[in-house]
């Protein structure tokens, strides 16, 4: 069965750091993928779209990379802030159909 | 402009009770999706609209679920007989396009309680 898996519930950093979350998929073949950022009680808001033939994509402090052959998304956010806390989804869509899937999500917290 | 909004915030009902979960979308956007949410997990897929047509129903869980988008604009989610196990928040997005090509834009969702 289709698998996304976001490697850890919950990461830690300090202030300044690079945070980096993971994306993986299995039985999957993905056209396109994103990343969404949800805080509590609020629905998910969009943050950036890579397609299967694109390798990297940056938006401000933020860098999402997409291996098709590792079947992974590595989400960066450099210069990391506390108001960088949230939840992160990452989201997959196939080709025919624009039905998204997400995965379970990587709570960060930012730590002054 | 307005974002998508959905009604109501909160819903208390009883086991075995119908309910009605309503999404207005941003105007002008033909895709519509419903996701259900539960505590510590990512949105699960229910059902995609593109204009009035569900154009993917399979996450839908069981007959008991439907969901309508009569006009192409706003879409009503409809739970007959609900149970315990339909606890969970609601959550409507809306695209320009669908998802493929422009990104989802979620309201705050319903949160549902059975109880």
């Amino acid at each position: 069965s289709q698998k996304i898996e976001q490697n850890s519930e919950a990461l830690n950093i300090q202030e300044g750091k690079t945070a980096t979350l993971t994306c993986n998929y299995t039985n999957y073949s993905p056209a396109y993928l994103q990343w969404y950022r949800q805080d509590p009680g609020r629905g998910p808001v969009f943050l950036l779209l890579i397609r299967e033939n694109e390798k990297e994509k940056r938006k401000e402090r933020l860098k999402v990379t997409f291996d098709t052959t590792l079947k992974q998304s590595l989400f960066h956010i450099t210069a990391s802030q506390p108001a960088d806390s949230a939840t992160y989804l990452c989201a997959l869509g196939g080709y025919n159909n624009n039905d998204m899937r997400f995965g379970a999500g990587t709570r960060l917290t930012v730590k002054p | 402009g307005a974002g998508v909004s959905q009604t109501p915030s909160n819903k208390v009902t009883e086991k075995g009770k119908y309910v009605e979960l309503r999404c207005d979308p941003i105007s002008g956007h033909t895709a519509l999706y419903w996701y259900r949410q539960s505590l510590g997990q990512g949105p699960e897929f229910l059902i995609y609209f593109q204009g009035t047509g569900a154009a993917d129903d399979s996450g839908l869980p069981n007959d008991r679920f439907f969901a309508v988008r009569p006009e192409g604009s706003v879409s009503t989610l409809k739970i007959q007989r609900t149970e315990r196990g339909d606890s969970a928040v609601y959550l409507c997005a809306s695209s320009l396009m669908g998802a493929s090509n422009s990104p989802l834009h979620f309201g705050n969702g319903t949160r549902l309680t059975v109880t």
